[in-house]
């Protein structure tokens, strides 16, 4: 099936120092949706995006949901250990609904050393 | 917040054998749940659809004999891999859709299942 283009597959920085990274479609999602997976664990929801141009915080993160509503991305400030995981991209086609299937990108494995 | 609790988190059974895996919204009604299946260090794959009271939705190439899904309640949807073989060992993990609508879609904590 249809997977986002997700960038950087991975990440090693240093705890203090600023992440980005972001999702890229060749078609329209009509809402954006940001996870963090850690090892044997399930995604857990981060931040969500529902309009184009939308900015949205959540803590020391930042997701934007794209103009052409073909890419997102999500910057991590001021980075802690505990940031360390499987940080996953979603886009959802239709506007809320409970039949409507997510695609999601293929992650970004972030580490940060101490 | 909306919890949705997979169980069992871990299990290892025979090539043949058949295996249940449960995916509970304990606080919220859900009228679509949906499976995945995750191999290592590789992204969420839909594997289907599972719609209350009604057959499940199942992806192009998932063997809908093979996955069997049931939901028979608002709160409770099952996944069976039947027959399983050492090539279905993989971590497996449920999402849930409140009825009350909005767009978060709650995972459970998934399932790492080992085919010996």
């Amino acid at each position: 099936g249809q997977q986002l283009n997700q960038s950087p597959q991975s990440m090693f920085i240093q705890e203090g120092e600023d992440v980005s990274m972001n999702c890229t479609s060749s078609s329209i999602f009509n809402t954006w949706l940001w996870y963090k997976q850690d090892p044997g664990e399930g995604p857990v929801l981060l931040i969500a995006l529902y309009k184009a141009g939308e900015l949205t915080s959540n803590g020391r993160l930042t997701a934007q949901f794209g103009i052409t509503r073909k890419d997102s991305f999500l910057n991590i400030s001021a980075s802690i250990p505990s940031d360390v995981g499987i940080y996953f991209c979603a886009g959802q086609k239709n506007s809320g609904g409970s039949n409507y299937k997510l695609t999601f990108g293929k992650g970004t494995l972030l580490t940060v050393n101490p | 917040g909306a919890v949705v609790s997979q169980h069992p988190s871990r299990v290892i059974c025979k090539s043949g054998t058949s295996v249940k895996i449960e995916c509970r919204s304990l606080d919220f009604q859900a009228t679509t749940m949906f499976w995945y299946r995750q191999f290592p260090k590789q992204s969420l794959m839909l594997m289907a659809t599972s719609n209350e009271g009604s057959k499940a939705t199942y992806e192009q190439g998932v063997e809908k004999d093979k996955f069997l899904i049931n939901h028979a309640s608002l709160t409770l949807s099952t996944l069976t891999v039947t027959s399983a073989h050492p090539e279905d060992s993989s971590f497996y993990i449920c999402s849930a859709f409140p009825m009350t609508g909005g767009y978060g879609y709650t995972f459970g904590s998934g399932t790492r299942l080992t085919v010996v």
